[in-house]
């Protein structure tokens, strides 16, 4: 059984960045055929994909967003990691990772998820 | 980019009524299209992928169809267990998008 665990600073400044790790255990993170989302969700408000990074290690991101993310990998440690730079209190939210998988094209729906972890940016 | 819009915002139904709603693409999305449930305090689950087919475990009450533009999730008869938010979510090229959701709360 898959699991996404996220771990992070639950606490960020304004204007610092914000740093989250999600763990994958029970499979491996190189296997092909999918894609290592970030995703979050304001309090109270809906989901916004963030990002992922492909088995392959290619990148895509949010456009709204890509000014200020990066999404890497760590293949030896089996985990992933999110950085959001110049974080201002709209960035406050549960942040998610996840595993996308497809039958056929890029690996879109998510079926595996994390528990989520709470950011909040306040000084 | 392509934007999600779903309908209604908020659903009020009783249990043991058929619940359907509704997600539209901005442009085609061919049947990229999936959908997910979440509850108070939890990750969302995947139901629906490819518009129509049920994720692994998902009861038969649920169901999707549609294509391009207009898709829809169907309940076909609530259970207490299914009052809670739905989202969809689509693929375009390499980036993805979701729905604001639908609320269906116990009437």
């Amino acid at each position: 059984q898959l699991q996404l665990q996220e771990s992070g600073s639950g606490l960020v400044k304004p204007s610092q960045t914000l740093s989250l790790t999600c763990a994958v255990s029970g499979g491996s993170i190189s296997s092909g055929g999918y894609s290592w989302s970030w995703i979050r969700q304001p309090p109270g408000k809906g989901l916004e994909w963030i990002g992922y990074i492909y088995h392959s290690g290619s990148t895509y991101y949010n456009p709204s967003l890509k000014s200020r993310v990066t999404i890497s990998v760590d293949r030896s440690k089996n985990q992933f990691s999110l950085k959001l730079s110049s974080v201002t209190a709209a960035d406050t939210a549960v942040y998610y990772c996840a595993r996308g998988i497809a039958v056929a094209g890029p690996p879109y729906y998510f079926d595996y998820w994390g528990q989520g972890t709470l950011v909040t940016v306040s000084s | 980019e392509i934007v999600l819009t779903q309908s209604p915002a908020t659903l009020s139904l009783s249990p043991g009524e058929r619940a359907t709603l509704s997600c539209r693409a901005s442009q085609s999305v061919s049947s990229y299209l999936a959908w997910y449930q979440q509850k108070p305090g939890q990750a969302p689950r995947l139901l629906i992928y490819d518009a129509s087919n049920r994720a692994t475990g998902i009861p038969a009450r649920f169901s999707g169809s549609g294509s391009g533009t207009d898709f829809t999730l169907t309940i076909s008869s609530l259970e207490p267990e299914d009052f809670a938010v739905y989202y969809c979510q689509q693929r375009s090229n390499w980036l993805f998008t979701f729905g604001p959701g639908t609320k269906v709360d116990i009437k």
